[in-house]
């Protein structure tokens, strides 16, 4: 069955750029389904950051808009989120999910935990 | 502020069953189908029901999900030790053109 591992930096500066990926394992990411990123602060509820298709359709968060970008690899089947210009706000477990057209996020990442720290 | 409202916690004896609600609006609940969650301290988040009322392979029977107009309602009956989680209502929402998630509910067994 399909399985998602987030990988990437657990620590990110004020004002830089945090940068993650998803592997999938099991199956292949040019499947019918919209690869997405949540996140979750500590001790606060989920956040849906956003989503791309294996054509590179994306749709993304209107909070998080302005300084999100999700990007696929077909060639190493693992799909990618860059949040730029990140505050201590953006402080979250990171995780990366499987979603259908009508967000059916399933099976979940792991989860990876990014603080936003000098 | 959640788009998607729930209780901030709910409790219950073991045995009973409890509900949890999920409101919205018309763009989000009201237009599209709605997904549960659990999640367990310490894990990630499970999907325990798709488009309002199913269960996915491996999901008890104890679990249930319903919708009506832009409200949607997850039930849990025979409730258990290990049915103490954090739940959250999730659906896509047609105006912000996104996902969105409810602020959680957690279930605590008397």
């Amino acid at each position: 069955q399909v399985q998602l591992q987030e990988s990437g930096p657990g620590l990110v500066k004020p004002s830089g750029t945090l940068s993650l990926t998803c592997g999938v394992s099991g199956g292949s990411i040019s499947s019918t389904s919209w690869w997405t990123w949540v996140r979750q602060p500590p001790g606060k509820g989920l956040e849906w950051i956003g989503e791309i298709y294996h054509d590179g359709s994306t749709n993304y968060n209107p909070s998080l808009k302005s300084r999100v970008t999700i990007s696929i690899d077909k060639s190493k089947n693992q799909f990618s989120l860059k949040l730029t210009s990140v505050t201590a706000a953006d402080t979250a477990l990171y995780y990366c999910a499987r979603g259908s057209i009508t967000m059916i996020l399933l099976p979940w990442g792991q989860g990876t935990l990014v603080t936003v720290s000098s | 502020q959640s788009v998607l409202t729930q209780p901030p916690s709910v409790s219950a004896a073991p045995g009973q069953r409890v509900t949890i609600s999920c409101s919205g609006s018309r763009s989000n609940i009201g237009e599209n189908y709605v997904s549960w969650y659990q999640q367990l301290p310490g894990a990630a988040p499970k999907l325990l029901i798709h488009e309002n009322n199913k269960r996915p392979s491996g999901i008890s029977d104890r679990f249930s999900g319903s919708k009506s107009g832009t409200s949607a309602t997850l039930g849990i009956t025979g409730l258990q030790a290990g049915d103490e989680a954090d739940y959250y209502c999730g659906t896509w929402d047609g105006s912000l053109y996104g996902g969105v998630f409810g602020g959680g509910t957690k279930l605590t067994v008397l």
